[in-house]
């Protein structure tokens, strides 16, 4: 099953923060954040494993609560260039090789 | 070339043609997978190569067939699509195939958008 990305959809001015959630219902092992530009393929951000850990690239962030099932993807200072499409991935205990994606959050940053 | 390269990058075909989609990885990768994306769908993981094995196999139907004939290419083999299967088709590799003791940092290709008449 999925995980759920929360909000849908997120217009931002540049400089200001973003939240993104992803949530599962399964038990985790790690989870991963892509993000896409229009007509572009997706790129990765970052991986989270078991443990509650917490990672930065540059001016993003996430972290992992494994008991809650959750991550959240922080965006500080947003610049132009984040704009697109955020999915985070879960690989569950028991799934195998099996990456599941949820159904993207799309971020626009505005001038 | 480097990453991963995906041709065609569009393509048209009617409900009872023939085709195929290439994808070629030139990072070393001993993973492969394929990936469809749909509008307003989350990415749908169909198949997963580990070392030219098929490993996972998400209840795709038969219409879409894949080979991997070595660690470097994947190709998906499309016959009698429905106009459902109009989708982005996403080929991606990883150094290893995801599992506990490897990441499975996915690198994507552009993919290949087909629309079926």
């Amino acid at each position: 099953q999925q995980p759920v990305q929360s909000p849908q959809a997120v217009i931002l001015r540049e400089g200001e923060d973003a939240v993104i959630n992803c949530s599962s219902s399964k038990a985790l092992y790690s989870v991963h954040w892509y993000r896409q530009k229009h007509g572009e393929a997706p790129v990765f951000l970052m991986i989270l494993l078991k443990g509650g850990e917490q990672k930065g690239h540059e001016k993003i962030s996430a972290s992992f609560n494994e008991k809650k099932q959750q991550s959240s993807l922080y965006l500080t200072a947003s610049q132009l260039s984040y704009s697109g499409t955020y999915f985070c991935g879960t690989h569950s205990l028991g799934a195998g090789n099996m990456l599941t994606f949820g159904g993207g959050t799309r971020l626009m940053v505005k001038p | 070339e480097t990453g991963v390269t995906q041709t065609p990058r569009h393509l048209v075909m009617g409900m009872t043609n023939k085709k195929s989609l290439k994808c070629e990885q030139h990072l070393g990768h001993n993973a492969m997978y394929w990936y469809k994306q749909s509008a307003k769908k989350p990415l749908e993981l169909m198949f997963v190569y580990s070392l030219e094995e098929r490993v996972e196999n998400n209840s795709v139907p038969s219409r879409f067939s894949p080979e991997c004939p070595n660690s470097s290419h994947l190709f998906l083999h499309l016959h009698t699509l429905q106009p459902e299967d109009s989708a982005l088709y996403l080929c991606a590799s990883s150094q290893e195939a995801l599992g506990l003791l490897n990441t499975g940092e996915l690198f994507f290709g552009e993919g290949s958008r087909l629309t079926v008449l």
